[in-house]
């Protein structure tokens, strides 16, 4: 299956505890993209990134988020000292980056975070 | 800031209906998409737009890209019980740079058999 991969699918932290999210994207591309889904919302931007590059992470909170894509492995999300309100599903997503489709992003299952 | 209006928020018909659901928006976008989010999984892609006035359609899914690049619609056809779930429009703006998408509120289908 060479779809976009994310792991763990669920996480459960305490609070204060930091909580990383894994993301493999689709076999060819070299674009990732991060959204945060709360219940009964449809999902918000958080970060859009290329190997080795931010390229726009306006929609990341100032503090205590952070996201990198490195030139080998996965995407990282990584979320320090969580607390209840990070709570949420996190979805990432990739595409192609050229082509017509270049921009057209196809999305992992997600990473349900938990914070107690 | 960018939003797009989904409507209805849910829907409850009879199997074999059809269904049209739309979103708009005060903004103009380049690229259309239509999701379906089933309870513990991601959005999958179920149409791309391209063009403003475009019209495409995916089986029972027809989708298309106003005119004036502010809204798009999906109809579904003879709607079965898989099409159960949760339907979210997102949309692509203008600049080259950033590939973020906005995203609907979701229209909630449920189908009686």
């Amino acid at each position: 299956n060479a779809g976009v991969m994310q792991n763990p699918r669920h996480l459960v932290r305490r609070r204060g505890q930091e909580a990383r999210l894994r993301c493999s994207p689709m076999k060819g591309h070299s674009h990732v993209y991060w959204y945060r889904q709360l219940p009964e919302e449809g999902l918000k931007f958080m970060v859009y990134l290329q190997k080795e590059n931010i390229i726009d992470e306006s929609g990341m909170p100032k503090e205590r988020f952070s996201a990198e894509f490195p030139k080998e492995g996965p995407s990282i999300l990584r979320i320090q000292q969580v607390v209840r309100g990070d709570s949420a599903a996190y979805f990432c997503a990739s595409s192609p980056g050229q082509g017509i489709a270049k921009n057209i992003q196809y999305f992992g299952a997600g990473t349900r975070l938990s914070v107690l | 800031g960018q939003q797009l209006n989904q409507s209805p928020q849910s829907m409850f018909i009879q199997e074999g209906e059809d269904v049209s659901m739309n979103c708009t928006s005060s903004s103009i976008f380049n690229t259309w998409l239509w999701y379906k989010q089933d309870p513990g999984e991601g959005p999958v892609l179920l149409i791309a737009l391209y063009k403003a006035g475009e019209l495409t359609s995916n089986g029972r899914l027809t989708a298309q890209f106003g005119i004036t690049r502010k809204d798009s619609f999906l109809n579904i056809s003879a709607s079965i019980p898989s099409d159960v779930g949760i339907y979210f429009c997102a949309a692509q703006g203008r600049s080259s740079n950033t590939g973020k998408l906005i995203f609907g509120q979701g229209t909630t289908l449920q189908v009686k058999p």
